[in-house]
Order: structure tokens, then sequence, then C-alpha cells
């Protein structure tokens, strides 16, 4: 299974938002509602931001949305923020059972 | 709190095993699986397998097929990840998530991660 594909980098000054893609194939993540969306701070657990496809655990602040189409999903960090600065991994189901795949992951930086 | 508490660092040679465990708290660990990832040096995430809540149903990455076994004691609410014949490029940080594939179709809790060097 090919990793999904993410840009390597993003960035922008605070209180500007970024956009980061993850795009996948018809198998992943374009045929399941199972799109995930993670933060990772070096050093400490990755922390879930998104789950199937768009929706927002509790505790995780509405300036992270996202979307999803055909199969490239979308992340956006609104009114950006010094400690948004981290690494970010989308994630989805990828079938044969119960097998999942990551994407190559976004480092983001608050300029 | 709802948490997941793995061991120590682990140093081993290469052609060795590793056990790194992954201890629950705060839920009922019986009614969730348990996904494991690694993150190698200066790479993303990879998703290894996964056990599911009845410590049975198990299953594994094509590419570690073989050299990776999982296991979780409900008694003791610890999930387990042993990888053999250990090689340098398995060098890497090694998670554990609860897996919620049955609801949200994604890893809500995670492990702070253990290290694992592979070297001579």
């Amino acid at each position: 299974q090919s990793a999904l594909t993410q840009p390597p980098s993003a960035s922008g000054s605070p209180g500007q938002s970024v956009t980061i893609s993850c795009t996948g194939a018809s198998s992943d993540v374009g045929d399941f509602n199972s799109v995930s969306w993670y933060q990772h701070h070096p050093g400490k657990a990755p922390k879930l931001l998104i789950h199937e496809v768009t929706k927002r655990p509790s505790g995780v602040p509405d300036r992270f949305s996202a979307s999803r189409s055909a199969n490239t999903a979308s992340l956006t960090v609104s009114g950006l923020q010094a400690e948004d600065e981290a690494d970010y991994y989308c994630s989805s189901f990828a079938g044969r059972g119960h097998s999942y795949v990551f994407g190559t992951g976004t480092k983001v930086t608050v300029l | 709190q709802v948490q997941l508490v793995q061991s120590g660092a682990e140093v081993k040679e290469p052609g060795a095993s590793v056990k790194v465990s992954c201890q629950a708290s705060g839920y009922t660990f019986a009614n969730y699986g348990i996904s494991w990832m690694r993150q190698a040096p200066g790479q993303g995430l990879e998703w290894m397998g996964w056990i599911g809540p009845n410590s049975v149903d198990t299953q594994y990455a094509q590419n570690l097929q073989g050299r990776v076994t999982l296991t979780k004691d409900t008694s003791t609410t610890t999930a387990y990840m042993e990888l053999r014949s250990l090689r340098s490029d398995d060098r890497a940080i090694y998670y554990c998530a609860r897996d919620r594939s049955g609801s949200l179709r994604a890893f809500d809790i995670w492990g702070q991660g253990t290290m694992v060097t592979v070297a001579s």
C-alpha cells in the first residue's frame, strides 16, 4: 500500500490560513468515509484533529476544518497560531480487511 | 483519564527481537482494538497492524507480515508489539493507539512512543 501524497511543507503568517492536501486513490481516500487528520509535535504523541473526513472531536478548535473531493482530502487551518507549527498527517482506511495508510506528512511553519 | 503508556526505549542488535508494551487505563480495554504505528527518523507515520477488541483478530501491514506479532492481555489491560529479525531500518519510534475503526474510523488516543534503536 503506497503512502498518501501530501506536500512536504506549508507556511503562513499568524492569523492567515493554510490548506494541506492529501491525495490517494479510489480504493482509499475516495472510497471510504474514513479520512482522518493528525497533528504531531515532534517528541509528543500525535493528536487526532479530524475523523470521518470532516468531523472534529470535542476539544479541537473550529479553526481546523477538512473536506474531500474525489481522491483528495484537504485540511485547512484558519487563524494560524504559533502552536499550530507541527507536522500534519492524513490517514485513510484502505480496505482489505482492516488496514490503514498514512500520508507522507506536511510540516507547517508559522512565519 | 483515558491514556496509553508505553514501555521505555530499547536498544537491540540486528537479528534480535523487541517487544514493546502499551498499557491502557481510563476505558474498557476489552471493547477496543489497538493499532500500532512507527516513525523512522525523518520519515512519516507508517501503520503496522491492528489487533481487535477480542484479542484474536489481527491484521498486519504486508511489508511486516511474518516479522511482527500483536497481542493483547485484557487481564492487565496491556497490548504488546513484538518485532523479530530486527534490521537497521527498523530503527524508529513505535506508537500504539486506540483504534476506533468501528465508529470514528480513526485513532483517537495515542501512546507517548517508544524509541527502538537497532545497532551492533
